[in-house]
C-alpha cells in the first residue's frame, strides 16, 4: 500500500526561526508536490519536483528531492505569520495519469 | 480569469438525497480530477478524466458517478447521500503527465 508520511503533524514556531517539514514515502516515485492550503481555501501549488536531487526555493521556502530515500523536504527560513497554513506533499505515480497521494498534512502556525 | 471553477460552493442537504457538483477548467488542460478531503483534512483522489475517458476511478462507493461531457468540464453526481459523504470536494486539472494540479476553490458538503 501506498504510504506517504509528513512530520511534523503540528508545528508552532516563532517569527524568524528556522524549521523544516519531512516527507516520506514509501514506494518509488521521481515526482513530489508541495502544495500550500489556507483555513477554508483551495490548494496552492507551491514547488514541483521531478528528479533526484531536485532543489527549488521560492522566498523563504525551499523544497528538495531525494528519491533514494524517498524523502523531500520543505525548509523554513526566518519564518513570518503569513507561512500560516497547512502544508501537503504529494507523490505522482503513473504515466499520463499522474495519481497523486498526499501526505497527512502539515499545520504550521508562526507565532510573533 | 483562467482557473477551475466549481459550483455550488456549499451545499446542505438531507440524508437519501442526490446531488451533483459541477467542475469547469479554462486552463486548457486534458485531465480532470476529483478529490475529497475529509474533516481531518485528508486528501484522496477519487477519479480522474483525460479526453473525456476514466483513468483513475479509486475504490469508491458507487453511489458516486464522475461524468466528463468535455476536456473542459467534470461532473460528480452522488445518489443516495449518506452522512459519511459529508467532506469539501475539490475538482482540479493539469495538462498529462507528471504536471503540477490546479485546484478549484471546493465544495462543502454536508449531509444532515
Amino acid at each position: 500500500e501506498l504510504k506517504v508520511e509528513q512530520n511534523p503533524l503540528f508545528l508552532s514556531m516563532q517569527e524568524g526561526k528556522n524549521y523544516t517539514i519531512y516527507c516520506n514515502y514509501s514506494t518509488t516515485s521521481d515526482r513530489l508536490y508541495w502544495y500550500r492550503q489556507d483555513p477554508g481555501k483551495s490548494l496552492e501549488s507551491l514547488f514541483v519536483l521531478l528528479s533526484n536531487g531536485a532543489v527549488k526555493q521560492e522566498g523563504r521556502l525551499m523544497a528538495s528531492l531525494d528519491t533514494k530515500a524517498r524523502l523531500s523536504t520543505l525548509h523554513i527560513t526566518a519564518a513570518v505569520h503569513d507561512l500560516s497554513a497547512t502544508y501537503f506533499c504529494a507523490v505522482g505515480y503513473g504515466g499520463a495519469t499522474n495519481k497523486l497521494i498526499f501526505g497527512t498534512g502539515t499545520l504550521l502556525a508562526v507565532q510573533p | 480569469d483562467t482557473a477551475v471553477s466549481q459550483t455550488p460552493k456549499y451545499l446542505v442537504t438531507q440524508m437519501g438525497n442526490d446531488k451533483s457538483i459541477k467542475c469547469e477548467q479554462n486552463l486548457g488542460h486534458d485531465t480532470m480530477y476529483w478529490y475529497k478531503q475529509d474533516s481531518k483534512k485528508f486528501l484522496k483522489i477519487m477519479f480522474s478524466y483525460n479526453n473525456k475517458e476514466l483513468i483513475i476511478n479509486e475504490t469508491v462507493p458507487n453511489r458516486f458517478s464522475p461524468k466528463s461531457p468535455d476536456k473542459a468540464h467534470l461532473n460528480l453526481h452522488i445518489n443516495s447521500l449518506e452522512l459519511g459523504d459529508s467532506a469539501v470536494y475539490f475538482c482540479a486539472s493539469s495538462q498529462s503527465g507528471p504536471n503540477e494540479q490546479f485546484f478549484g476553490p471546493g465544495t462543502r458538503l454536508t449531509v444532515l
